[in-house]
């Protein structure tokens, strides 16, 4: 009940394209969905996050679609990057009335996103 | 503001060794996570402390410990390393245990 399931595992678009990237979970606790972005050799960052109070939510060329009913949600990137090859984590985690998730949160497998110039 | 810093980079180890490692996390949180990332097994939580208290533990062995210090400052350890145990070590540090964390490069450890 814990898991959260990522697909596709690899995903390759043209240089503009849109990137779609999904998430399905199980544990309805969770109530906290943020998205990271990994580069070789580096740590996950932190590109963008979403409650189950909205269904949407967009930074720049980011969105975030939420399916409460579903307990599906997805990441878009509009108009893809070169530079946004990377691989692409969902996330999950239940916080408390305070806002606390005692730092665990459940990953997903990862995406690896390529973009052709 | 400086990141989560994460020392050392890379480690080579023994099987059968122990060995620590170290992370600052961004001034003024005072929650410090720990993730242990592989190719099969992906990013996977091993324990979070606040306030030098143990609040959250994930599903590994013993051998996983770690201890923070009062200057938020966190150490994890891993004792009688075996050759499943070669992964990133990953820390994450959050104001109090929230949901926005922020990660550190990570080290690299790998057991021979």
């Amino acid at each position: 009940q814990q898991q959260v399931k990522q697909s596709p595992q690899s995903l390759i678009v043209q240089k503009g394209g849109i990137s779609i990237i999904n998430c399905a979970y199980e544990n309805t606790a969770f109530d906290y969905f943020p998205w990271y972005q990994q580069f070789p050799g580096k740590g996950p960052a932190l590109l963008i996050a979403i409650r189950p109070d909205v269904s949407e939510k967009k930074e720049g060329r980011f969105t975030i679609s939420f399916n409460k009913s579903a307990k599906q949600f997805s990441l878009h990137i509009m108009d893809s990057q070169p530079g946004d090859s990377a691989t692409y984590f969902c996330a999950a985690t239940a916080t408390n009335a305070g806002g606390t998730s005692y730092g665990k949160l459940t990953f997903g497998q990862g995406t690896i996103l390529t973009v052709h110039p | 503001k400086a990141g989560v810093t994460q020392t050392p980079r890379y480690l080579i180890k023994t099987r059968g060794q122990q060995v620590t490692l170290s992370c600052s996390p961004i001034s003024g949180h005072r929650s410090v996570s720990w993730y242990q990332q592989t190719p099969g097994q992906g990013l996977q939580f091993l324990f979070e402390y606040f306030s030098e208290t143990q609040r959250n533990k994930g599903n590994f062995p013993g051998r996983f410990s770690g201890r923070q210090f009062s200057n938020s400052r966190s150490e994890m350890n891993v004792s009688t390393l075996e050759l499943g145990d070669s992964a990133l070590y990953l820390c994450a540090s959050s104001f109090k245990g929230n949901s926005e964390a922020f990660f550190g490069q990570g080290t690299r450890l790998t057991v021979v």
